[in-house]
């Protein structure tokens, strides 16, 4: 069974940082592109960040470029995304999601997700 | 970057009825879309991708169609556990990215 654990949210004051976990168990870590997608509370999805399967390929969206870096480990299962200058916009459950396509540059559509992690930033 | 449009914000329909919902794409997308559910306190679930192939495990009522810029999510007859909220996603554009409508409630009437 496919699992992902996200773990490392919580309340961080304007201009914070964080780093937030993805434990990926139930299938091949390291042949799937994996992606972060947020909500922030009431809101809909929004794409974050993507990094294939060997970390060869990494996009971001235009909100997080520069500040967010994404990251994985292979040999540890984990997926990663690092936050700095962290805004009150950040505020969102995020996502750790599996990319349905295996081997791809990705990202395509998301076939797995873990229950989400709640960021809030605020002072 | 394209922009998804969902319509309607809102759908009200009785279990057992059809419902369907409709997604925009501002730019031809072909037939790289995505659908998904959200429940509420849920992540999304995969439904449907390449616009008309259903994700493992997902019912036959549920049905996708279309292609470049104009597609249908339709929902054959109404299960109780189909209310929420409904997602529409491409994966055409990228870099730099994808992008999601604002989705659709569906709601029970």
């Amino acid at each position: 069974e496919v699992q992902l654990v996200e773990s490392g949210g919580g309340l961080v004051k304007p201009g914070g940082s964080l780093r937030l976990s993805c434990a990926a168990s139930g299938f091949t870590f390291s042949s799937y592109s994996m992606n972060w997608v947020r909500q922030a509370p009431g809101k809909g999805l929004e794409w974050v960040s993507s990094i294939s399967s060997s970390s060869s390929y990494i996009y971001y969206a235009d909100s997080v470029k520069g500040r967010f870096t994404i990251s994985r480990d292979n040999a540890k299962n984990s997926l990663y995304l690092q936050m700095n200058s962290l805004r009150a916009e950040d505020t969102a459950v995020y996502y750790c999601a599996r990319d349905g396509v295996v081997a791809a540059a990705g990202p395509y559509y998301f076939d797995y997700w873990g229950q989400g992690t709640l960021v809030t930033v605020s002072s | 970057e394209i922009v998804m449009m969902q319509s309607p914000a809102t759908l009200s329909v009785s279990p057992g009825e059809r419902a369907t919902l409709s997604c925009r794409a501002s730019q031809s997308v072909s037939s790289n879309l995505a659908w998904y559910q959200q429940k509420p306190g849920q992540a999304p679930r995969l439904l449907i991708y390449g616009a008309s192939t259903r994700a493992t495990g997902i019912p036959a009522r549920f049905s996708g169609s279309g292609s470049g810029t104009e597609f249908t999510l339709t929902i054959s007859s109404l299960q109780s556990e189909d209310f929420a909220v409904y997602y529409c996603q491409q994966y055409n554009n990228w870099p730099p990215g994808i992008t999601f409508g604002q989705g659709t409630r569906l709601e029970i009437k």
